[in-house]
């Protein structure tokens, strides 16, 4: 059973350039989440989705930041027009219906020049 | 608001000595409290959990921590450290709002000793 998949595990890109960053959750988890971790900071929440459902948003940004996760295929958190403040690791992570711990991917670390 | 504070940016021992990661939280309700570890460049792996029962959870490699209502703490213990448990470590509480995201503290680097 594989684990949480995040790709790219790397991503670099320029200020005012698309990233886009994709995550499977564990089979038969339908519950994700989105996390940010900046340099020597902890986890901020950014948003929880359900198959085709943004259940909480509170955490993402209000500009450039989007989530999606689509009837099929892995969810999507997409940062418009990055700039250098974006600069850091986004992890995905998933649950079954009734959650107890989340489980994490290896994270998507984010170098914007 | 529910929070969680690890009042330690870092904790330095000895290998064999026992260790302690300091966890408080604040909740309304019942908290549901889970720690995790991460290692340079990867993902949080989940070590223990509480949710009810005893007060005293065991978890992976040897972790345990113990729930105190009365103090609000959950620290991680284990009993004899290793050179290997070198990593940063992570409390966090499951948000009562039901949605499931947990609020996680700033995090404790845990750095073992030969």
């Amino acid at each position: 059973n594989a684990g949480v998949m995040q790709n790219p595990r790397h991503l670099v890109r320029r200020r005012g350039q698309e990233a886009r960053l994709r995550c499977s959750p564990m089979k038969g988890h339908s519950h994700v989440y989105w996390y940010r971790q900046l340099p020597e900071e902890g986890l901020k929440f950014m948003v929880y989705l359900q198959k085709e459902n943004i259940i909480d948003e509170s955490g993402m940004p209000k500009e450039r930041f989007s989530a999606e996760f689509p009837k099929e295929g892995p969810s999507i958190l997409r940062i418009q027009q990055v700039v250098r403040g974006d600069s850091a690791a986004y992890f995905c992570a998933s649950s079954p219906p009734f959650p107890g711990e989340l489980f994490f991917g290896e994270g998507s670390r984010l170098t914007v020049l | 608001a529910q929070s969680v504070a690890q009042p330690e940016d870092q904790v330095n021992v000895a290998e064999g000595n026992p260790l302690t990661v300091k966890c408080t939280y604040s909740v309304s309700g019942n908290p549901y409290l889970f720690w995790y570890v991460q290692y340079p460049n990867r993902g949080l792996q989940f070590l223990l959990k509480y949710i009810t029962g005893d007060n005293l959870v065991k978890g992976s490699y040897g972790f345990e921590a113990e729930f105190n209502k009365s103090q609000t703490s959950f620290h991680l213990k284990k009993p004899s450290a290793l050179v290997s448990d070198s990593a940063l470590y992570f409390c966090a509480v499951r948000h009562t709002s039901n949605t499931g995201k947990l609020i996680f503290g700033q995090g404790t680097t845990l750095q073992v000793k030969p």
